[in-house]
This record gives C-alpha cells, sequence and structure tokens, in this order.
C-alpha cells in the first residue's frame, strides 16, 4: 500500500539557518510528490510539485525539493528560514494522478528569534 | 478569481445527529475531494466526486456520503456522528484532466461533535 513517512515530527531552527524536512515515500511506480504547509487554523498551500523531469524542483517562499528515487525520499529543504516559516508542513503522494492523496503526518516547523 | 470554498467555517454537533458540509471549488475544477485532517494528524482521503459521481473512496464507513451539482460544488454528509468524527474536514478540487493535477484545498470545516 502507498505511504508517506515524514520521521520528524517537530523540528526548531533559528532564524536564517538552513532547514531541511525529510519525506520517505512507499509506492510502487514514479509517484506525483508534493509538499503543503499549513498555517494554524488554515488550509493547505501547495509549496512544490514533482511529477517528472528534473528532481531538483523549485518553490514558492523560497523552498525547493529534491526526488531521490534510490532512496524514495522527497526532501524540503529552504538556505535562510524566516520566522513567518514557522507551520505545520505535509509531504504527499499522489496516486492515479492525483486522485487519492496521500499524506504524512506532518513535521511541525518552529522558528526561534 | 475564487478559490475554494467552504461552509460553515465551524460547526458543533451533538453525538448521533447528522451534519452536511459544503464545498465550491475553484473556478475551472470539475473534480472535488474530500479529507478529514484529525489533530495532530495528516489528512485522510474520503472520497472524490467527478461528474456527479463518486469515484474514488478512502477507508472510510457508508455514515460518509457526498454529493456533487451540475455546478460542480459538493457536499458532504456524515450521518449518526461520532466523537471521533470531530476534525477539520478540508475539500480540494482539481481538473480531472491537464498538464497540473494537482489539488487546491479550501479552508476547511471544523467539527466539532460533543
Amino acid at each position: 500500500a502507498q505511504s508517506v513517512t515524514q520521521p520528524d515530527i517537530h523540528i526548531t531552527v533559528s532564524e536564517g539557518a538552513s532547514l531541511e524536512l525529510r519525506c520517505n515515500y512507499s509506492y510502487g511506480a514514479t509517484p506525483y510528490l508534493f509538499w503543503y504547509v499549513q498555517s494554524p487554523g488554515q488550509g493547505l498551500q501547495l509549496l512544490l510539485k514533482y511529477f517528472s523531469g528534473d528532481t531538483l524542483v523549485q518553490g514558492i517562499k523560497g523552498f525547493e525539493a529534491e526526488f531521490k528515487r534510490s532512496q524514495s525520499s522527497f526532501n524540503l529543504r529552504k538556505p535562510s528560514v524566516h520566522w513567518s516559516d514557522a507551520a505545520e508542513y505535509f509531504c504527499a503522494v499522489g496516486v492515479s494522478r492525483v486522485r487519492d492523496m496521500r499524506f504524512g503526518a506532518g513535521t511541525r516547523l518552529t522558528v526561534k528569534p | 478569481d475564487a478559490g475554494v470554498t467552504q461552509s460553515p467555517t465551524h460547526l458543533i454537533k451533538t453525538r448521533g445527529q447528522q451534519v452536511t458540509l459544503r464545498c465550491s471549488p475553484k473556478s475551472g475544477h470539475d473534480t472535488v475531494s474530500w479529507y478529514q485532517q484529525a489533530l495532530g494528524q495528516g489528512p485522510q482521503f474520503i472520497f472524490q466526486y467527478y461528474e456527479e459521481e463518486e469515484r474514488q473512496r478512502g477507508n472510510f464507513p457508508d455514515r460518509f456520503s457526498g454529493h456533487q451539482f451540475p455546478n460542480y460544488s459538493s457536499e458532504l454528509n456524515v450521518n449518526a456522528l461520532l466523537l471521533g468524527d470531530s476534525a477539520l474536514y478540508l475539500c480540494a478540487s482539481s481538473l480531472v484532466e491537464g498538464r497540473n493535477p494537482e489539488q487546491y484545498f479550501g479552508p476547511g470545516t471544523r467539527l466539532t461533535v460533543t
């Protein structure tokens, strides 16, 4: 069965420091991969997506992610974190052209001043 | 260009009652998916509607049902509410065909069952 694992429940980084959020998936074929961000009490905003092609994808707000097929990973990175990046981050895998999206449990990011 | 809208924003119901949540998709989208997000968890796929029919369903009981109207808007109905149904219910819309099949999410409806 398809599944998504985000190993880190909570991460704290200092403002200006770099960030990497981990995501591993289990799926038989090349999946559609997504990262979403959710602020408290809000819906989900798409940060970036991978469908095919270049394995390093750029998203909004300075985020990027790299698809590594050999490791079944799609880690999210940002070179310099801003206080406004504090939120919950979800990795998701899309099955059958996104008819059924599976989400990880999320990683909560706290940014220290 | 309006995004995905959901109503109501918040809802409080009693165990055993029934509830209806509503969703209007992003302009131009024809597919609506519903997700349940319990506190501290990721969204769980409930079902997806296209052409007024349910075409994919997650692991949810028959108490959860839905409908899609000709204008592509959708309703989620939950019967015989349980305490465990308390969650944020998210609606997402997409295009069944197209170069970018990602889903756009609404702000959600917070359901509390007491």
